[in-house]
C-alpha cells in the first residue's frame, strides 16, 4: 500500500523536552518537506530535502533538526528551543520533475 | 516572501449551490495547486495547473490559472454535505537557478447547509 506514514498521530510532550516526529514514505519520491500549521493559518515550510544526505531550512527553521539518512525517510525533531511547538504538522513529498506535494495525515503535538 | 491572498476566509452555502475561491498575488507563479484538507487529516491534491489561461475539471471542481500567472481560482458545482472541508491554494516560484518555493494561502473554510 503506497503512500507517506507519519506517527504518531498525536503526540504530547512536557515542555523542555525534545521530540522526534516520523515520516517514512514507499513513493520513491526524492523530495520530502516539513510543514507547520497553526489555526487558521497556511502551511509554513520548515525544512526540505531533495536528497538523501541534504536538507535546507525552509521559513521558520528555528528551533527544529532533521536528518535524511534514507530516501524513505525524514525524521523532524523539535526541541526544547522551538518557543511554541504545539501545532500540527505535516509532512510531503514530491517525485521528481513533478512540481506536485502530497501530503501526509499528519502529527498534532501538544507540549504540556 | 511571497504572500498569496486566499479569499472568502469562509463561506457558508446550501446544499446544491456554486462555489467560488480565488487566490491572488502580486507575485507570479509557474504552477498553482489546489489542496483539499479535513480536520485532523493532511491536505489532499485537487488539481494543478501548470500554464496561464489552462482551465483544468475535476469531476465538480474547476480550475484556472490566471493569464497574469498572478491568480487562480477554484469552483465547485452543486455542492454537497461532503465538500466541507478547507481548500487551500499554493503557488509555486522559481526564486532562482535550482531552486523553487511552494507558497500556501491561509485557507478557504466551507461549510454546507443540508
Amino acid at each position: 500500500d503506497g503512500g507517506i506514514t507519519q506517527s504518531p498521530k498525536y503526540l504530547f510532550r512536557k515542555e523542555g523536552q525534545n521530540v522526534t516526529l516520523s515520516c517514512e514514505q514507499n513513493l520513491n519520491h526524492d523530495a520530502m518537506y516539513w510543514y507547520r500549521q497553526d489555526p487558521g493559518q497556511g502551511l509554513r515550510l520548515i525544512y526540505y530535502s531533495q536528497i538523501v544526505n541534504d536538507f535546507q531550512k525552509g521559513d521558520i527553521a528555528e528551533g527544529y533538526s532533521v536528518s535524511r539518512e534514507k530516501k524513505e525517510s525524514f525524521p523532524l525533531t523539535v526541541t526544547s528551543a522551538q518557543k511554541n511547538p504545539t501545532a500540527f504538522y505535516l509532512c510531503a513529498t514530491e517525485g521528481q520533475g513533478s512540481n506536485e506535494q502530497f501530503f501526509g495525515p499528519g502529527t498534532r503535538l501538544t507540549v504540556l | 516572501g511571497q504572500q498569496l491572498n486566499q479569499s472568502p476566509q469562509s463561506m457558508f452555502i446550501q446544499e446544491g449551490e456554486d462555489v467560488s475561491m480565488n487566490c491572488t498575488s502580486s507575485s507570479i507563479f509557474n504552477t498553482w495547486l489546489w489542496y483539499k484538507q479535513d480536520p485532523g487529516e493532511g491536505p489532499v491534491l485537487l488539481i494543478a495547473l501548470y500554464k496561464a489561461g489552462e482551465l483544468t475539471s475535476n469531476g465538480r471542481l474547476t480550475a484556472q490559472f490566471g493569464i497574469t500567472r498572478k491568480d487562480s481560482f477554484l469552483n465547485i458545482s452543486a455542492s454537497i454535505p461532503s465538500d466541507v472541508g478547507i481548500y487551500f491554494c499554493a503557488g509555486l516560484s522559481h526564486p532562482g537557478a535550482g531552486s523553487y518555493q511552494l507558497t500556501f494561502g491561509k485557507g478557504t473554510k466551507l461549510s454546507v447547509i443540508p
